[in-house]
């Protein structure tokens, strides 16, 4: 079985600055999907990133990057220029190909920017 | 993204009453809807996976007699809880997904207090 891991419960960085979330997983298949999931007070699940396992390129948003090494499983978020608005929960979810296949998350870190 | 409505987003009930929450996909056909459920600060626990026109399928745990899901229609799907308890009392989250795609988005998501 697939598993997540996020090794933080909690973090916090400065307005501006830049901050790093963990995240690691366990699979035995190559075909897969990865995701940054945000989850604000509102609670509504916001699509961060998406990194397709068979690119190694690392996926950027905005603000938002990946770091994606496939061999030591592992999934970083940074976040550059934090901004208030990014506090949040962020969930990595992990996903195998194939259309018909259930997500995992990890128990999530909770971020918090200080002005 | 994807746009998902979830109503309502807020419901009180009494105990031994039942509860409908709607779940639909705005923009595109959900052949697959998934029922979330989330406790305060811990991660989304999946409740069932349902395929349009088809019975769904629980995960281990959860009650399908208290839990009974409706996915009538490729952008409806509906959840309800029947002689809800206290103990029901959590956070829902529907997310359906199309076809083969991997990435899921989510609803808003409901609240339920039971008294």
């Amino acid at each position: 079985a697939q598993t997540v891991t996020q090794s933080q419960p909690e973090m916090s960085v400065q307005e501006a600055e830049t901050v790093t979330l963990s995240c690691t997983y366990d699979t035995s298949e190559n075909n897969y999907y990865l995701f940054w999931y945000k989850q604000p007070p509102s609670r509504q699940m916001i699509l961060v990133i998406r990194q397709e396992a068979y690119k190694q390129q690392n996926a950027t948003e905005n603000r938002f990057s990946v770091n994606f090494q496939k061999a030591a499983k592992s999934f970083s978020l940074k976040i550059s220029d934090s901004q208030l608005g990014d506090t949040a929960m962020y969930f990595c979810a992990f996903i195998l190909q194939g259309g018909s296949e259930k997500l995992v998350f990890g128990k999530g870190t909770k971020l918090t920017v200080n002005p | 993204g994807a746009v998902v409505s979830q109503h309502p987003s807020w419901v009180i009930c009494k105990s031994g009453t039942s509860v409908k929450i709607e779940c639909r996909s705005l923009d595109f056909q959900a052949t697959t809807m998934f029922w979330y459920r989330q406790f305060p600060k811990q991660s989304l626990m999946l409740m069932a996976t349902s395929n349009e026109g088809s019975k769904a399928t629980y995960e281990q745990g959860v009650e399908k007699d208290k839990f009974l899901i409706n996915h009538a229609s490729l952008t409806l799907s509906t959840l309800t809880v029947t002689s809800a308890h206290p103990e029901d009392s959590s956070f829902y989250i529907c997310s359906p997904r199309g076809g083969t795609q991997e990435t899921q988005y989510f609803g808003p998501g409901t609240r339920l207090l039971v008294l």
